[in-house]
């Protein structure tokens, strides 16, 4: 199974562009990468998926350069209420397998 | 609200009880989930279920026994857990478990305490 290694915390300010960078050096050829985002007593929430390069959606952009050993979240101008637990996801099809990162905890001041 | 529902949201239970979670997705998928999320370690995948099989975590303990009457429904079944089972467990639905990597709806999860 890939390992993912995300950094526990990070802070930033309103309006900010934060970007989280996980690290999965054992990244297998079928393996996508899947970011969730969880608040306090809820279940985490999908914000993004990619398997290489750059993919953007309407909330966050994913860039994973060409070796795949790592990928990097980035939320442009954060708000208040994007203060969360982020966590890299390395799914594995083949296996039915997946393996989910800490998490980063983003805490985002006024 | 991500049309999966848990019940009950918290419960307290001895070692020598048995209870059963419960899950619901109202999203017409094919595959559901059960994670454990302990405090400070990463979310794990403990049982996937979809219309073809069952795949389970092989470090599941046995006291864990899940079931699929149907694909809208799951349970987790508990017997004789221990104190370290204390945990929030989360439900999950996607529409494919062949693709483990689409994306999952969770649930809002139901915090466990074993006593």
């Amino acid at each position: 199974l890939a390992k993912t290694t995300q950094p526990i915390s990070m802070d930033s300010y309103e309006g900010q562009e934060v970007n989280i960078t996980c690290s999965h050096n054992n990244i297998a050829t079928n393996d996508y990468i899947t970011w969730y985002q969880q608040f306090p007593s809820q279940g985490p929430r999908f914000i993004i998926q990619g398997y290489k390069t750059k993919v953007t959606n309407e909330v966050a952009s994913l860039f994973i350069p060409a070796d795949r050993k790592s990928s990097t979240l980035s939320l442009p101008r954060v708000s208040l209420s994007d203060t969360a637990v982020y966590y890299c996801l390395v799914a594995n099809t083949g296996r039915r397998a997946l393996t989910f990162g800490s998490g980063t905890r983003l805490q985002v001041q006024p | 609200e991500t049309g999966v529902t848990q019940t009950p949201r918290h419960l307290v239970m001895g070692m020598t009880n048995k209870k059963s979670l419960k899950c619901e997705q109202h999203l017409g998928h094919n595959a559901m989930y059960w994670y454990k999320q302990s405090a400070k370690k990463p979310l794990e995948l403990m049982f996937v279920y979809s219309l073809e099989e069952r795949v389970e975590n092989n470090s599941v303990p046995s006291r864990f026994s899940p079931e699929c009457p149907n694909s809208s429904h799951l349970f987790l079944h508990l017997h004789t857990l221990q104190p370290e089972d204390s945990a929030l467990y989360l439900c999950a639905s996607s529409q494919d478990s062949r693709a483990i990597y689409n994306e999952q709806f969770f649930g809002p999860g139901t915090r466990l305490t074993v006593l």
